[in-house]
């Protein structure tokens, strides 16, 4: 089945810096890649996602990038602030039983 | 607000016990989705239903097993717990069938095992 693994597992960057999150897929036949953000005590939500017929995604400081061939996608959050302080949380989909895959999920903390 | 509802928010009972957890998905969705949380594993993927009819099947236990009901909500049923089932559980709702349609989370139901 599909193994997804996420790095790093804690991320601690500077307010107004950049923070990049990576995930790597197992299953070749995986074709989309939600991006969920979990605040302190709350609920996943969708933040961004792509599908593999693109290699990138932008949406106002969030893009996500995908690499088919090497199997990884990653996160890139420009300009971090307090509030992007949460649990980012990555997916693939798998073919096989037909249920996305998350990976384990990285801490976000940013000083401001 | 994603406009899924689940109850109760918390609950509390002793290993070897029987309890159902309630969602109620957003208005005009008709996927309901099932996840557990826990500290060390992440979100793990339960159980899909859509419409009523099973979809998908992730790591669910043959202790647990959940069903849709022609409303549309759907119930989780969780027996014979064990300490190790103490998890945040999560169900979310989706318009369409497939994994691609954006999933709205509900705020969850803490289920504490003693």
């Amino acid at each position: 089945g599909e193994n997804v693994e996420q790095h790093p597992s804690t991320l601690s960057v500077q307010e107004g810096d950049s923070a990049v999150i990576k995930c790597t897929y197992s299953d070749s036949a995986s074709n989309y890649f939600p991006w969920y953000k979990q605040e302190l005590g709350k609920r996943p939500q969708l933040i961004i996602d792509i599908r593999s017929n693109v290699g990138e995604k932008k949406d106002q400081r969030i893009a996500v990038t995908l690499n088919k061939t090497a199997k990884h996608f990653s996160l890139h959050i420009t300009e971090t602030q307090p509030e992007d302080s949460a649990v980012y949380f990555c997916a693939a989909y798998q073919r096989y039983g037909n249920k996305l895959v998350f990976g384990a999920g990285t801490i976000l903390r940013v000083k401001s | 607000d994603s406009g899924v509802t689940q109850t109760p928010k918390h609950l509390i009972t002793a290993t070897g016990q029987r309890v159902t957890l309630r969602c109620s998905p957003r208005s005009g969705d008709l996927s309901v989705y099932w996840y557990q949380q826990s500290l060390d594993q992440g979100l793990q993927f339960l159980i899909q239903y859509y419409n009523g009819e099973e979809r998908a099947k992730g790591n669910i236990l043959e202790r647990f097993s959940a069903q849709q009901f022609p409303d549309l909500h759907s119930e989780l049923n969780l027996s014979s717990l064990e300490l190790g089932d103490s998890a945040l559980y999560f169900c979310a709702s989706s318009e369409g069938e497939g994994v691609t349609y954006e999933q709205y989370f509900g705020p969850g139901t803490r289920l504490t095992v003693t």
